[in-house]
Order: structure tokens, then sequence, then C-alpha cells
């Protein structure tokens, strides 16, 4: 079945940045893509950004550009996520996903990161 | 960016009884290869968010037909035919037909 495992919870300082992976199983990765998701304490859900996984092909919403960067590593069948000089705005649950029909059908567990002082 | 509008943000309703929740696009959600990515989420309480609805009507697989998805272009309704205690949560629209993606405001459903 469709898996999506993403790394621990991180704590951060203002100012560092943060990388978040997303271990894929279940189906072909070379051809899929990958959507990053956010959601802040009580917050919506917060598209970030997009990855063909075969072309290496990004996309990014304008809020992160310049601070968010996605890559893969095909053979590990990984995803991954680094944001940028993080502030309190950035604490949320971090979400990879697997795109599907220009939406999102499968979701990793999150991966929550705190940044405090 | 496309703004999703969601209405209503809060939905309190009778068990058993219907819900409606609107989602309103700023822009035409039909992509240039003639499909409209519109689509729907429900995040209970405490869970990852899980897809109901993609391509303003179609089912995912395991999703009870109680949950039905309508519209076209700007409008779109995602309709739940009988509120059980499980229905319980926050409605989310997602579109996926221009970059970048973007969710609406959710809608918090509770039981009356």
């Amino acid at each position: 079945q469709v898996q999506l495992v993403q790394s621990g919870a991180e704590v951060k300082k203002p100012g560092a940045s943060v990388k978040v992976s997303c271990k894929t199983s279940g189906f072909t990765f070379s051809t899929c893509a990958l959507v990053w998701v956010r959601q802040a304490p009580g917050q919506r859900l917060e598209w970030m950004g997009w990855i063909n996984v075969g072309s290496g092909d990004t996309k990014y919403s304008q809020k992160f550009q310049g601070r968010v960067t996605i890559t893969r590593d095909t053979p590990a069948s990984t995803g991954y996520m680094e944001l940028s000089s993080l502030t309190s705005e950035d604490t949320a649950v971090y979400y990879c996903a697997k795109d599907a029909w220009a939406s999102i059908d499968s979701w990793g567990q999150g991966t929550p990161v705190t940044v405090s002082s | 960016d496309v703004v999703l509008t969601q209405s209503p943000l809060s939905l309190p309703v009778t068990l058993g009884q219907p819900a409606s929740i609107s989602c309103r696009s700023s822009q035409s959600l039909v992509h240039s290869d003639g499909n409209t990515y519109l689509n729907w989420f429900q995040q209970r309480p405490g869970q990852t968010p899980r897809r109901l609805i993609y391509k303003v009507s179609v089912r995912d697989s395991g999703v009870p037909d109680k949950f039905s998805g309508s519209g076209s272009g700007t409008d779109f309704t995602l309709k739940i035919s009988r509120v059980e205690a499980e229905d319980v949560g926050v409605y989310y629209c997602l579109q996926g037909a221009h970059w970048p993606w973007t969710f609406g405001q959710g809608t918090k459903v509770e039981i009356k």
C-alpha cells in the first residue's frame, strides 16, 4: 500500500533552517509528484510547493519563494523540504503528500516543527 | 493567486440532517486540459486530512456515498446527505487548476 513516512519532530531556533524528509513506498516514485503542505496550530492547510520527481521541476508558493527548497532522491524514493530563515510564524505541522489528478490522494503523518528561542 | 472562499465557516448540524458547504473561486477552475480541478478534504480532530472528492464530483474509494460534490467554473458545493457523529471535523476545498494550488479557509462541522 502507499506509504509516506516523514522524519520526526524538530525544534529550531529563529534564523535556523529545517529539512524534513518523506520516505515513500507502495508506488512508482520516479513517475510521481510530491506536494508539501503545512498547518500552523489552529490554522488552515497551506500549500507550500510541488516537485515532479521525474523531471525535478518544482513549483513554489510565492509566500515561501526564496526560503523553501523541495528536492528528491529518486534511488531512495525520498522527498525533502527545506525551509530557511525560520521565525515563530513557521511553527507548524509539515506534511508531504502524493499528487494525483492535481490533488492529493495520500499524506504523510506530518512533522511538527517548533521555532522557539 | 486563486482565492477560494468557503461558507459557512462554522456549520452546526443536527444528527441525521443534511449539510452543505460552498466553495467559491476568484477565477474559473477549468484547466486548459478541460478538467476542473476542485477537490474536497475532511480533517477530523487530531487527524491527517483525507480526500473525499476530486475533479468536482468523483468520490474517492471508500468514501461513503452520503458525500457528494457538484458545481462548475467558480462555484462548488460539498453535500453530506445525513450527518453522523463521525463527520465532525473541518472540511477544505483545494484547487489544483492554477499554480500555486490554494486551499479554502476551512468549514468546521459540528453536531448541534
